[in-house]
């Protein structure tokens, strides 16, 4: 049962276009939300998050938007750079974070020059 | 930077033999994780610890045990290892974030040790 979702397991952006990565999530229970961004042979960075009383969460080119009713929330990354290229993932996590974090399965990023 | 190491960074290892991956942290952090990442499932919890001697399942913990005598090491050992154990596996500790969009936590990982079971 997978309680998140990332339904695009690759993504190809222009460079200096926006990129767009998309999670879906099944728990309702879940009230935060975390998008990491992963280069090969590195552990997981942490991007951006947001909590469930917010809509959205903006740091840099990088905005986080969550959409409670769809159980959707969204990654904006403006303008896209060469150095995104990476493997993104999302998480959820319930109690703000003091429970445990299940992730999604990934996108992977790749920015055209 | 959340000070976290990981030993060794790669190993190969026959099956049948036990295998012990070191997590080490340098900031006091209460919470320790330990998951796996394998392709087509993410990140899946193995096991994690709230304290010094106080540990609790994730979601694939069959095969797996861990120890924390000390707040600053949190070790995953696999018994027996199996062809199946066969991943990159990853440390990580949790603390409050000022980029997060109201409260709570933030997890933040080590670098990862790559594990290779013929």
């Amino acid at each position: 049962d997978q309680q998140v979702k990332q339904n695009s397991p690759s993504l190809s952006v222009q460079e200096g276009r926006i990129s767009i990565l998309n999670c879906d999530y099944t728990n309702s229970m879940f009230d935060y939300f975390l998008w990491y961004k992963k280069y090969p042979a590195e552990g997981p960075t942490f991007l951006i998050s947001i909590s469930s009383i917010k809509d959205k969460n903006e740091d840099g080119r990088f905005t986080v938007f969550l959409n409670k009713s769809a159980k959707h929330l969204s990654l904006h990354i403006v303008p896209s750079q060469p150095g995104d290229s990476a493997v993104y993932f999302c998480a959820a996590s319930a109690n703000f974070g003091n429970e445990k974090l299940t992730f999604g399965t990934g996108t992977r990023l790749t920015i055209i020059p | 930077d959340a000070g976290i190491t990981q030993s060794p960074r790669h190993k190969v290892t026959e099956t049948g033999t036990p295998v012990t991956l070191r997590c080490h942290q340098t900031e006091n952090h209460r919470y320790m994780y330990w998951y796996r990442q394998d392709p087509g499932h993410g990140l899946r919890l193995i096991h994690y610890s709230y304290g010094v001697k106080d540990t609790d399942k994730g979601e694939v913990s069959d095969g797996y045990s861990v120890s924390r005598s000390k707040t600053e090491d949190f070790l995953l050992t696999l018994e027996s290892a199996t062809s199946s154990q066969t991943s990159v596996y990853f440390c990580a500790i949790s603390e409050s974030s000022p980029k997060s969009g109201g409260a709570g936590k933030t997890q933040y990982f080590g670098p990862g040790t790559r594990l290779l079971v013929l």
